[in-house]
């Protein structure tokens, strides 16, 4: 099976811009779940999605959003693009049903706001 | 009560040593405890995870101890390697039909050559 993709891999943006990311799945994946993770940081929780629904979110302001496709792919949009914005953007595709919880994670994406 | 304490934060190992990083828990619901390696520039990659019911489960070098009463898991990494040098991560599943991942702060293990 082919692993999660995320594209693209690296963006710099400037501050007050917008920014779109897209995470594919694991085939057969159903749950997408978004983090972002900064220098020093651990994974900070951002949201989940389970066929097209979010299920779960995190402590972040309502500038970051998301969405999930009818084909489980998701994308991920940051609006008015802070300084602090700056970080590795991850996603992870779990089967997110039954009793498996893991989570596979995408390569990120590193996004740079100047 | 949702929270995954990690420790230590960062951990220096010499080659051929044992590696011992260790997380807590408060909810009781928790009910999946995974452990995760993240390289520099890649995402987290599942290492091995334990649930309640066993006390040690153990993949190769790695091997994850569970003390249920005292609510407490750590990663031992046995013969610990210098491309064993990442940064850990534990988590424990939220319980129930949430399928939300709890994590902790990470550890940067550096095993010395």
């Amino acid at each position: 099976k082919a692993g999660v993709t995320q594209t693209p891999r690296y963006l710099i943006k400037t501050r007050g811009q917008q920014v779109t990311l897209s995470c594919s799945p694991i085939s057969g994946h159903r749950s997408v779940s978004w983090y972002q993770q900064t220098p020093g940081q651990g994974l900070q929780f951002l949201f989940e999605y389970f066929s097209e629904t979010q299920r779960n979110k995190g402590n972040f302001p309502g500038r970051f959003s998301g969405r999930q496709f009818s084909n489980s792919r998701s994308e991920m949009n940051v609006s008015t693009l802070e300084l602090g914005d700056s970080a590795l953007y991850l996603c992870a595709s779990s089967l997110g049903q039954g009793n498996t919880y893991e989570q596979y994670f995408g390569p990120g994406t590193r996004l740079t706001v100047t | 009560q949702q929270q995954v304490k990690q420790s230590p934060q960062s951990l220096i190992v010499q080659k051929g040593g044992i590696s011992i990083i260790n997380c807590a828990y408060e909810n009781t619901a928790f009910d999946y405890f995974p452990w995760y390696q993240q390289f520099p520039g890649k995402g987290p990659a599942l290492l091995i995870a334990i649930r309640p019911d066993v006390s040690e489960k153990k993949e190769g070098r790695f091997t994850i101890s569970f003390n249920k009463s005292a609510k407490q898991f750590s990663l031992h990494i046995m013969d610990s390697q210098p491309g064993d040098s990442a940064t850990y991560f534990c988590a424990a599943s939220n319980g129930g039909s949430n399928y939300q991942l709890i994590w902790g702060a990470g550890t940067k293990l550096i095993i010395k050559p």
